[in-house]
């Protein structure tokens, strides 16, 4: 299968700092890259859809000005959560989509916490 | 809006014996469907999809799922389940086109020996 990597998988940072998290997709080129957030024992929430070269499509209740997306390349995107507090503290995990098969590959995950 | 279920929070399996997780799913197009396993602290991994084609879908690891359209079930099996197939495993569905995955609520696996 396709290969996506995530960095850091673990981060820890005092409350009101800013922390960026990168994905790359490392054998495939993605135009569409995904970022869920995934609370303990629960599913995947999906934050925002990012488009390379274009502006993130975030979900209903996300805040993009708290969780800033860059897209910048067919192979990376960026997540920024800017201003962590305790209550952002979570599993964060992309997703690319490779268009030859159709099928999203999903990063190993980075564990935010927010002291 | 697409939306998928997995009634079963909990699959508890002997080893040797074959397993199934269940899933249902609604879409107003046609269903992607997918399905993922997560180990504890890691990404999901892909494990097999439905886009077109043969209802039984085969899988990695032996996994293989029937896409049942009248049902809009799209089950995980297995013939003999292994130890190491304890985990968490997501149902995802895309209603076609560009449209990102909606995950169920997962099911936990647990195969005891």
């Amino acid at each position: 299968g396709a290969v996506v990597s995530q960095h850091p998988s673990r981060v820890i940072c005092k409350s009101g700092t800013s922390v960026k998290i990168e994905c790359r997709s490392l054998d495939f080129q993605a135009t569409t890259m995904f970022w869920y957030r995934q609370f303990p024992k629960q599913s995947l929430m999906l934050m925002a859809t990012s488009n390379e070269g274009s502006k993130a499509t975030y979900e209903q209740g996300v805040e993009k000005d708290k969780f800033l997306i860059n897209h910048a390349s067919l192979t990376l995107s960026t997540l920024t959560v800017t201003s962590a507090h305790p209550e952002d503290s979570s599993f964060y995990i992309c997703s690319a989509r490779r268009p030859s098969t159709d099928t999203q590959y999903f990063g190993p995950g980075t564990r935010l916490t927010v002291l | 809006a697409q939306s998928v279920a997995q009634p079963e929070d909990q699959v508890n399996v002997a080893e040797g014996n074959p397993l199934t997780v269940k899933c249902t799913y609604s879409v107003s197009g046609n269903p992607y469907l997918f399905w993922y396993v997560q180990y504890p602290n890691r990404g999901l991994q892909f494990l097999l999809k439905y886009i077109t084609g043969d209802n039984l879908v085969k899988g990695s690891y032996g996994f293989e799922a029937e896409f049942n359209k009248s049902q809009t079930s799209f089950h995980l099996k297995k013939p003999s389940a292994l130890v190491s197939d304890s985990a968490l495993y997501f149902c995802a569905v895309r209603d076609g086109g560009n449209t990102p995955l909606v995950f169920g609520k997962g099911t936990r696996l647990s195969v005891i020996a």
